[in-house]
This record gives C-alpha cells, sequence and structure tokens, in this order.
C-alpha cells in the first residue's frame, strides 16, 4: 500500500481512561516498530514485532502498556489507565527484512498525538 | 549501553555546506543510520553506513569511523527546504532496535 498509517492522529483523553492505537504498516512488510517521541527529541523505541511475534518489548515503560499483531499485519498499541506524563507523538515504523542480521530501512507513519489531560 | 550525541542546533547560510557531527557508544556495532525529520512529519531515511568511510548520495553524503565511534552527515548547496531536524541512530543489539539521538536542528536562512 501507500505508506504507514495511524490512526487516530490525534487522541485526547482524561486521566486514568484506557486508550488503543493503531498501526497499519507497509503492505508485506515483516517488521513493525513502536516508539514514542517528545518534542524536540528521538524517537524513543518501545517495543517490534516481526510477523505476529513481539521479539523485543524492552522499551515498553511499565506493565501499563502493551502492544500486539495478531495476524502479523496491524498492530494495535493500548496504554490503560493513562497518566499525564503518557502525553506524547507515538510513532509506528514497518520494515521489509524479519531477520535481525541485516540492515532494515525503517518507513515511519504519521504519528498518533496522544494528550492527557 | 548506549549513547548517542549530536548538537541541538545549527544555523547556515542557503548555498553553502554544513557538517552535522554524532559520536555514539554501543554495545557491539551494526551500522550507522541517519534520518530527516520536517517539522510535525515523521522521520525519512537518509543514510546508513556500517564501513569506515565516505558514502556520497547526491547533495547529501554520510561518514563513518567506527574506531572513534564518530559519524558525520555533509549538507552540500543547501537549501531552505533542507530546515529540519537531523537524527542520527545506531542498532542496539541486532539490527531491529533503534537507539536515537535528541536530533540536531537545523536552520538555513538566505
Amino acid at each position: 500500500g501507500a505508506g504507514v498509517s495511524q490512526s487516530p492522529r490525534y487522541k485526547v483523553t482524561k486521566r486514568g481512561q484506557d486508550v488503543a492505537l493503531r498501526c497499519d504498516p507497509i503492505s508485506g512488510h515483516v517488521s513493525l516498530y513502536w516508539y514514542r517521541q517528545a518534542l524536540g527529541q528521538g524517537p524513543e523505541f518501545l517495543t517490534y514485532f516481526n510477523y505476529e511475534a513481539q521479539q523485543d518489548k524492552s522499551g515498553l515503560p511499565n506493565d501499563r502498556f502493551s502492544a500486539e499483531r495478531p495476524e502479523g499485519s496491524i498492530s494495535t498499541l493500548t496504554i490503560q489507565r493513562t497518566e499525564q506524563r503518557d502525553s506524547a507523538m507515538y510513532r509506528c515504523a514497518s520494515s521489509l527484512a524479519g531477520g535481525d542480521e541485516a540492515y532494515n530501512e525503517q518507513f515511519f507513519g504519521p504519528g498518533t498525538r496522544l494528550t492527557v489531560l | 549501553g548506549q549513547n548517542i550525541d549530536q548538537p541541538t542546533e545549527m544555523t547556515a547560510t542557503e548555498g553553502a555546506i554544513v557538517q552535522i557531527n554524532c559520536t555514539y557508544q554501543t554495545s557491539g556495532f551494526n551500522g550507522l543510520f541517519w534520518y530527516q525529520q520536517h517539522a510535525g512529519e515523521a522521520p525519512t531515511f537518509l543514510s546508513y553506513n556500517v564501513l569506515d568511510g565516505l558514502e556520497e548520495k547526491g547533495r547529501f553524503s554520510s561518514f563513518l569511523s567506527r574506531s572513534k565511534g564518530y559519524s558525520y552527515l555533509l549538507l552540500k548547496e543547501l537549501q531552505m527546504k533542507d530546515s529540519a531536524s537531523y537524527l542520527c541512530a545506531a542498532p542496539s543489539g541486532g539490527y531491529n532496535k533503534l537507539i536515537f539521538g535528541a536530533g540536531t536542528r537545523l536552520a538555513v536562512h538566505p
């Protein structure tokens, strides 16, 4: 398909609510990544998948954060009991190759701007 | 652990050349990436270096010295549209977990 798409583009929620952020990677891309980006900073790694398998979740800040990619395509990042400090841009990226032995160019989506009031 | 340092801001004149430096410390080495990010947009891939030396790609070139833990991005014939943040990134462990620097905001003025 065209590029990586994410929805919603903007999400405003109240503290304590759960939110689900969706990522639709480029068709055929094996690997999918989630990042969080604060204003004026580079993306911060959260987790990544090869196909449906979550390979690394070391960047998830705490157990309120979880991600899934059940069919190896679309992924959802869920934040439970949101807190104000969760406010950030959440970006998804995908890459073609699935192996961990070769360079992968990552293609980034437009992001979801999350604001927790 | 991983550590990536790059200058916070730089300014340059249209038509000039600018060099953006990046120093890194990684556990293992699997290459060094540069990404460009315009304000309000997604990062886009610019270059990848895994061997020492200069890789040229049009107006943009990227250099790597593995022994010094050092890379730079060279932008020639600057254009106003080159005003953006430039992000240096290195894989941690395998190739899939990218650690990004904070980015260098480049402002190109007439």
